[in-house]
């Protein structure tokens, strides 16, 4: 079975720069995530779509991040501009159902911004 | 709204020495529980998770956690750390009510002495 598909791997920008996250969930699974996680600290939901729809977003910045899951598969997570303290690790998780069943994670995205 | 704290940010353990991971969480209701772990650069991996039933939950490569209710906690134990134990571990709670949304404590990093 495939796992979640994550790319870049690695991503450098400068601060006011924009960037791109692409995530690939598992085949079948109706449920994605995007976590950000800061060196040090756990991750931080940002943003839940249940197929296509937006389940929760209460903790995405939204003057500067967006994402959209256009057709119920792959996602993207955007930054514009990217600030200094957007240095984080972006995961991405999908999962058939919530909360019962278990988070499949992606590697993940480090992005560093100078 | 819902958190996790785990008080231990680093522990080190004797290889073959017990293990014991503290997580204590706040919720209302009866929360969905999990721990996680995550390798250096890899993605994050279940162990075991807890939602209702038998309040000793066994997970994989010999973990096993308990559910104690009267304290709010759900610590993570392993008779025998191997050196391939070392990594950081998450616990994590959520909650149907919640919106399924998953919250993450803030991670112990377990380092293992040869």
């Amino acid at each position: 079975e495939a796992g979640v598909a994550q790319s870049p791997r690695y991503k450098i920008i400068e601060k006011r720069q924009s960037v791109a996250f692409w995530c690939n969930p598992i085949s079948g699974h109706a449920t994605l995530y995007w976590y950000q996680q800061i060196l040090g600290q756990g991750p931080k939901l940002l943003i839940q779509f249940q197929n296509n729809g937006v389940v929760d977003d209460s903790q995405l910045p939204k003057d500067r991040f967006s994402a959209e899951r256009l057709k119920g598969v792959d996602s993207t997570l955007k930054i514009q501009p990217a600030k200094l303290e957007d240095s984080a690790v972006y995961l991405c998780a999908s999962s058939f159902t919530p909360p019962s069943e278990k988070l499949f994670f992606g590697s993940g995205t480090q992005l560093s911004v100078l | 709204a819902q958190s996790v704290t785990q008080p231990d940010i680093h522990i080190t353990v004797s290889e073959g020495a017990s293990l014991e991971l503290r997580c204590n969480y706040s919720y209302g209701a009866t929360p969905y529980l999990f721990w996680y772990v995550q390798s250096p650069g890899q993605g994050l991996q279940l162990l075991l998770k807890y939602f209702s039933g038998d309040t000793l939950v066994q997970g994989i490569k010999g973990f096993e956690a308990e559910f104690k209710r009267s304290q709010s906690s759900f610590n993570l134990r392993k008779p025998s750390v191997h050196w391939s134990d070392a990594a950081e571990y998450f616990c994590a709670v959520g909650s149907y009510n919640a919106g399924n949304m998953l919250t993450f404590g803030g991670g112990t990093r377990l380092m293992v002495k040869p």
